[in-house]
């Protein structure tokens, strides 16, 4: 019972455009949710995160979307660059169990010149 | 900081042998976190830490799986017997939980490959 899901595996994107990686959450005690990045054979980073009192945070190129209603968030990468090309997986919490993070099974993100 | 150290980084056993990960936290780290990463599940918890203690192994798949912490700058997972379902790369994860329900980012370990024959 997959509640984080990221339902595209990959995403091919030119050099210079917007990439839109999306989410989808079922716990609607999840009120915290974050993006880690992935290069291969390393272990994820911490990206960008979100709480649920807030629609919208960016940080540089990367703009996180939050809609609650749907259950659904989303990264914007703009403009995407060759470097960004990696693993990408959203992760969620509930407030009551902050140190608990659902991740999703990623979406891999190529960026190509 | 050098960040979670992992070992091994590659292990390749054969059925039904003992297998042993280990992880070293960021120092200061006060919350650990074994991660197991599949292609069909993504990355799914198996068990975490809080000052030592086991706070939540829900997700350790089976009694062949145990996890121990004995000081704050050591963890272990153990799988005996191995089997090559258990194939996949695992992760260590560390953070630092100001308060219950006040936890800042997890860092991850660069992980451990298991291929199991």
């Amino acid at each position: 019972d997959q509640q984080v899901k990221q339902n595209s595996p990959s995403l091919s994107v030119q050099e210079g455009r917007i990439s839109i990686l999306n989410c989808d959450y079922t716990n609607s005690m999840f009120d915290y949710f974050l993006w880690y990045k992935k290069y291969p054979a390393e272990g994820p980073t911490f990206l960008i995160s979100i709480s649920s009192i807030k629609d919208k945070n960016e940080d540089g190129r990367f703009t996180v979307f939050l809609n609650k209603s749907a259950k659904h968030l989303s990264l914007h990468i703009v403009p995407s660059q060759p470097g960004d090309s990696a693993v990408y997986f959203c992760a969620a919490s509930a407030t009551y169990n902050t140190d608990k993070l659902i991740f999703g099974t990623g979406t891999r993100l190529q960026v190509f010149p | 900081d050098a960040g979670v150290i992992q070992s091994p980084r590659h292990e390749v056993t054969e059925m039904g042998q003992e297998v042993t990960l280990r992880c070293k936290p960021i120092s200061g780290h006060n919350s650990l976190f074994w991660y197991r990463q599949t292609m069909m599940r993504g990355l799914e918890l198996l068990i975490y830490f809080n000052n030592n203690v086991p706070i939540d192994d829900s997700g350790m798949p089976e009694d062949r799986f145990s996890a121990k912490m004995p000081n704050a700058s050591f963890s272990t997972l153990k799988i005996q017997p191995s089997e090559p379902r258990d194939s996949a790369v695992y992760f260590c994860a560390s953070s630092f939980e100001l308060s219950r329900g006040e936890a800042y980012e997890q860092y991850f370990g660069p992980g451990t490959r298991l291929t199991v024959t």
